[in-house]
């Protein structure tokens, strides 16, 4: 099984600062990645996948980079709206995994 | 719309059996493959189940290997994971979600609103 591994758990930020999440695959997955933003009592939602691109609707603020083991997540300037649980998950191999999560709080 | 609408869950004791329904309009079911994932109270998101476009192909996480089954109904575009000798370890929101997936990648690009399945005597 491949563990991935967010860091930082928490993340402190300002609103209107740039935030930076960091998600680490065990092995390889390639560019086999996805970001999920999930709210309080809401179901996840899908920012990036094959780890840099944006699915549909999602702001240009939000940016994925990143392939093999290192990916990145970046909220350019953070809003109101962003603050929130941001998860990776890699598709390269069964099962499919998610990391522990990184949770966005206001500064 | 893309509407994914679960049902079934609720209060079962160990080793009891609970089977989860998830409801999907807006899009052409069968062509997409179909996912569970659960999440426990305070906690991450486990990937749980996955199944084929035509049911032919299905994968599950080790921890539910022989006792969730997932399966699909194309005619009623409807999605089910059969629970079996659940435990208290299996309580959790279980969502449904569609599988997305491109030349660029893959995400679960709609998600249901979740249902609770609590384990407990």
């Amino acid at each position: 099984e491949i563990v991935m591994t967010q860091s930082p758990a928490t993340l402190s930020v300002s609103p209107g600062e740039r935030a930076t999440l960091s998600c680490r695959a065990s092995q390889s997955v390639s560019s086999n990645l996805a970001w999920y933003q999930q709210k309080p009592g809401q179901a996840p939602r899908l920012l990036i996948y094959g780890a840099s691109t944006r699915a549909t609707g999602i702001p240009a603020r939000f940016s994925g980079s990143g392939s093999g083991t290192e990916f990145t997540l970046t909220i350019s300037s953070l809003q109101s709206e962003d603050f929130a649980v941001y998860y990776c998950q890699q598709f390269n191999n069964w099962p499919w995994t998610f990391g522990q999560g990184t949770k966005v709080e206001i500064k | 719309e893309v509407q994914l609408v679960e049902s079934g869950g609720g209060l079962v004791q160990p080793g009891g059996s609970l089977r989860l329904s998830c409801a999907a309009s807006g899009f052409t079911f069968s062509s997409y493959w179909m996912s569970w994932v659960r999440q426990a109270p305070g906690k991450g998101l486990e990937w749980v189940a996955n199944i084929k476009q035509d049911g032919g192909e299905k994968y599950y996480v080790d921890s539910v290997k022989g006792r969730f089954t997932i399966s699909r109904d194309n005619a009623q575009n409807s999605l089910y994971l059969q629970m079996n000798s659940l435990r208290a370890g299996d309580t959790a929101v279980y969502y449904c979600a569609r599988v997305y997936s491109s030349t660029s990648g893959k995400g679960l690009d709609y998600w249901g609103q979740g249902t609770l399945v609590t384990v407990s005597s």
